[in-house]
């Protein structure tokens, strides 16, 4: 089985930052990767899909990249609202998804 | 669109859980909508999906304890999970698969069920 491991587990930044949050899968995957950001006692939301999309509504100043088994979240510009935890997860064995751990960016 | 989860927040063991997602704004025919859950302190797990009677997925390692079903009709499908114990304790998710079936464009926000007696 695939397992996705995210790091750091915290990262700590002042608004305006980059953030640059990485997720290494154990083995090569396919592009269907994805990444969420959930803050406490609200619905997870879907921020990219296969690898580099930007879902719905999203921001422009989130962006994904990657291939293989590494794959990156990048945040160009931290606002006050991107504080939260983001967890990566990939489809590797239909009908299986598999989450990572999950990183959290607090304030610096 | 919307999706809520509901339904008891403690359940004894060896008994069945039981939630419902209620899903609001959309129709429901054509997408895969599924159950995760995230016991405290530990990853997130897909448990199971449906689209419809013919279209219906288990994770190996609950399959199982599990059923999931579909009401269209009422705009909702659940979650059954029998033999519960201390080990099911978790925050439950309900959630739309996108349309390219490999990520989870809505979510609700989770429902605490507690395992105990």
């Amino acid at each position: 089985d695939i397992v996705l491991t995210q790091s750091p587990a915290t990262l700590s930044l002042s608004p305006g930052e980059r953030a640059t949050l990485s997720c290494r899968a154990s083995q090569s995957v396919s592009r269907y990767f994805s990444w969420y950001q959930h803050k406490p006692g609200q619905a997870p939301r879907l921020l990219i899909y296969d690898t580099s999309k930007r879902a719905t509504g999203i921001p422009a100043r989130f962006s994904g990249s990657g291939s293989g088994t590494d794959f990156t979240l990048t945040i160009s510009s931290l606002e006050p609202e991107d504080f939260a935890v983001y967890y990566c997860q990939h489809r590797s064995n239909w009908p299986l998804f598999t989450f990572g751990p999950g990183t959290k960016v607090d304030i610096k | 669109e919307q999706v809520q989860e509901s339904g008891p927040g403690l359940v004894k063991p060896s008994e069945t859980l039981s939630l419902t997602c209620t899903v609001s704004g959309g129709s429901m025919s054509g997408y895969y909508w599924n159950w995760l859950r995230q016991p405290p302190g530990k990853e997130l797990e897909w448990i199971a999906n449906v689209r419809d009677s013919e279209n219906v997925n288990y994770n190996p390692s609950l399959k199982s304890r599990v059923t999931i079903s579909l009401d269209t009709s009422k705009n909702h499908f659940s979650l059954k999970l029998s033999s519960v114990t201390a080990a099911d304790t978790a925050v439950y998710y309900c959630a739309r698969e996108g349309s390219a079936y490999n990520y989870f464009d809505f979510w609700g926000q989770g429902t605490l069920v507690t395992v105990s007696s």
